[in-house]
């Protein structure tokens, strides 16, 4: 079965600190990729997308992911973290040719401490 | 430009009672979305529309109706609803059905309390 796992359902860094996210995921060929990043009380913001070819993509807000085949997993990364990236961050999957068929995971919330 | 805007942002119902979420989006998009997002379940699809005059059932469409009024509007209507329906739930457009456009733009989200 189509899956999305993000194993940590809560994050805390210091500001300054880099961050890694996981999401793994379970697709019977390769998927498209995408991080989703809710802050509170508004709705989702696509972050950054994987679709084909580099396998490293660079997001708005100084994020990044890296697609790696051979683990099934999109990991969402950040060099230094800021106060403001304090939010929920979803990782999902879709078929290309559909988007009503995306799996979101069921989030990682993200807490950053000065 | 307003992108996708979704009222009401609160709203409590009692066991039974019926309501309708509006969402209307201003961006020209063919495509509209009704998620439910609940605690330690993220996201789930409830119904869309691919384009103007068509619906389709997601993944939890029980207990839901919807309406594609027109280009811009996709409402969602709860007949009777029930506890379970208690969550937050968010309307989403997208220009096209295809995923290599990439991306779903959200509303702001409803949150809906049923007693």
């Amino acid at each position: 079965a189509q899956s999305v796992t993000q194993p940590d359902i809560h994050i805390t860094v210091s500001e300054g600190a880099s961050l890694e996210l996981r999401c793994n995921y379970s697709y019977g060929a390769t998927p498209y990729l995408f991080w989703y990043v809710q802050s509170p009380g508004q709705g989702l913001q696509l972050l950054l997308k994987y679709f084909s070819g580099d396998t490293l993509v660079q997001g708005i807000k100084g994020f990044e992911a890296e697609f790696k085949r051979s683990q099934s997993s999109f990991n969402l990364r950040k060099p230094s973290v800021h106060w403001s990236d304090a939010a929920e961050y979803f990782c999902a999957v879709g078929a290309p040719f559909n988007t009503d068929k995306l799996i979101f995971g069921t989030g990682t919330r993200l807490q950053v401490f000065p | 430009n307003a992108g996708v805007t979704q009222t009401p942002k609160f709203q409590v119902l009692k066991t039974g009672q019926s309501m309708t979420l509006q969402c209307a989006q201003d961006m020209n998009h063919n495509s509209m979305y009704w998620y439910r997002q609940d605690p330690g379940m993220g996201l789930r699809l409830i119904y869309y529309s691919a384009s103007e005059g068509t619906t389709d059932k997601g993944e939890v469409p029980n207990g839901y109706n919807v309406s594609r009024l027109n280009k811009r509007e996709f409402s969602l209507r709860l007949e009777s609803a029930a506890p379970s329906q208690t969550s937050v739930y968010f309307c989403a457009s997208s220009l096209e059905r295809q995923a290599n456009t990439g991306e779903l733009f959200f509303g702001e989200g409803s949150r809906l309390t049923v007693l």
